[in-house]
């Protein structure tokens, strides 16, 4: 079956601007976790949905924001972008969301903030 | 809170060699334990997990044991090949009821020269 896809693979953007990532997850699953890495600060968790609602969020700003539909895609949004949001960012998704199951992983959407 | 202590990369070996990538982690209760793999320009893969003291992980001729006493999860590999070259992450899944997260290690970055 098709693995979790996010879209677009690339994005330039100009400080200040706002951006729209996509996440597709696996089908039949529920939860959708986004995640920040940089080579800096290594692979950060942003937030986690499931069944639309948002259950955990990491420590970022409110500039970061998310929401899940009711087909379980996914979009993150970054508002007001800065030099500091250039990353890959990572969406996984989870059957259950529950501490034992694996989450499978995008190839990310590589964001550039110039 | 919760964290993961990996061993700083990056590791170069030769192929055939036997491979260690320490991994630590303080946490509360009974998390999950994961090791990811990273191939350049790809997401991440699950490579193995372990969900309570004393299982043993194993897939692709990779293993590891959760070690409640030592609080460790390090990846052992027999005999390395060019094709394991890049970054492995070490994670836990909290055991704290309703958190569905990922916390990762910095990644340890593993070369094989052939």
């Amino acid at each position: 079956k098709a693995g979790v896809t996010q879209t677009p693979r690339y994005l330039i953007k100009t400080r200040g601007q706002q951006v729209t990532l996509s996440c597709s997850p696996i089908s039949g699953h529920r939860s959708v976790s986004w995640y920040q890495q940089t080579p800096g600060q290594g692979l950060q968790f942003l937030f986690e949905y499931f069944s639309e609602t948002q259950r955990n969020k990491g420590n970022f700003p409110g500039r970061f924001s998310g929401r899940q539909f009711s087909n379980s895609r996914s979009e993150m949004n970054v508002s007001t972008l800065e030099l500091g949001d250039s990353a890959l960012y990572l969406c996984a998704s989870s059957w259950a969301g529950l501490k034992d199951t694996e989450a499978f992983f995008g190839q990310g959407t590589r964001l550039t903030v110039v | 809170g919760d964290s993961v202590t990996q061993m700083e990369g990056p590791v170069t070996l030769s192929e055939e060699a036997f491979l260690t990538i320490n991994c630590t982690y303080t946490a509360t209760g009974y998390p999950s334990l994961f090791w990811y793999v990273q191939y350049p320009g790809e997401g991440l893969q699950l490579l193995l997990k372990a969900t309570k003291a004393d299982d043993k992980g194993s897939n692709k001729g990779f293993e590891a044991t959760y070690r409640k006493e030592t609080t460790s999860f390090h990846l052992e590999k027999g005999s390395v090949q060019v094709s394991d070259s890049a970054v492995y992450f070490c994670a836990l899944s909290p055991s704290t009821s309703g958190t569905y997260k990922y916390i990762f290690g910095t990644g340890t970055r593993l070369k094989v020269l052939a």
